[in-house]
């Protein structure tokens, strides 16, 4: 079946640095997915990639979808401790069926 | 809108007991979703619905589990008995089929114990 992996699986990184974390599928996804988990949370909907090589930002944060529609990078600048939490990419090749990468646990050393 | 609802937050039951997990998907969305997030295994999706009917229940673990969706506000997960590995964070989460700009909604979860 479809696999999703992330990586890396944990980044810690000093408050104001920048950091990207990669996402890779196994097949080729119509759409990829991108969520953030606060510590105790929920994962919380952030953007959706659609098209090949398609780049989307959100203040810091910046998204990219590969050429092939089998990976995707989240980019965030200057980061702050607000940016504490897990991020997940989620793949979705057929249906309405998203599959979850393992996801990137981030920590911020202030 | 007041989002996802699921219920109950947490529960703590013995090995063997019945636990029912409630969810209420936002009014609207037509498809409804049941994942599983532990530690190890991260999130895994169970089954989803679409239009009240189940589509894909290939992540349910084992005849144990059992999902259903009566009605378009309702839906409930079921573990029967319940065992000790089946601790976890269930979440629900709900969608509007094809629309770009919202993905997935997830609830706030149900933490459960099994002792």
């Amino acid at each position: 079946g479809q696999q999703v992996m992330q990586i890396p699986q944990y980044q810690h990184v000093q408050e104001g640095e920048d950091f990207t974390t990669y996402c890779n599928s196994s097949t080729t996804l119509s759409n990829i997915q991108w969520y953030k988990q606060r510590p105790g949370g929920h994962p919380v909907f952030l953007i959706q990639l659609v098209k090949s090589g398609e780049v989307k930002k959100q203040k810091r944060l910046t998204f990219q979808f590969g050429e092939a529609k089998k990976n995707s990078s989240l980019h965030i600048t200057a980061t702050q401790t607000t940016d504490v939490g897990t991020y997940f990419c989620a793949g979705q090749a057929a249906g309405n069926k998203l599959t979850f990468g393992g996801g990137t646990r981030v920590l911020v050393k202030p | 809108d007041a989002g996802v609802i699921q219920s109950p937050r947490h529960e703590v039951t013995e090995m063997g007991q019945e636990v029912t997990l409630r969810c209420k998907p936002i009014s609207g969305h037509n498809s409804l979703f049941w994942y599983r997030q532990t530690m190890m295994r991260g999130l895994e999706l169970l089954i989803y619905f679409n239009n009240n009917v189940p589509i894909d229940d290939s992540g349910m673990p084992e005849d144990r589990f059992s999902a259903k969706m009566p009605n378009a506000s309702f839906s409930t997960l079921k573990i029967q008995p319940s065992e000790p590995r089946d601790s976890a964070v269930y979440f629900c989460a709900s969608s509007l089929g094809g629309n770009p700009n919202y993905g997935y909604t997830f609830g706030s979860g149900t933490r459960l114990t099994v002792v």
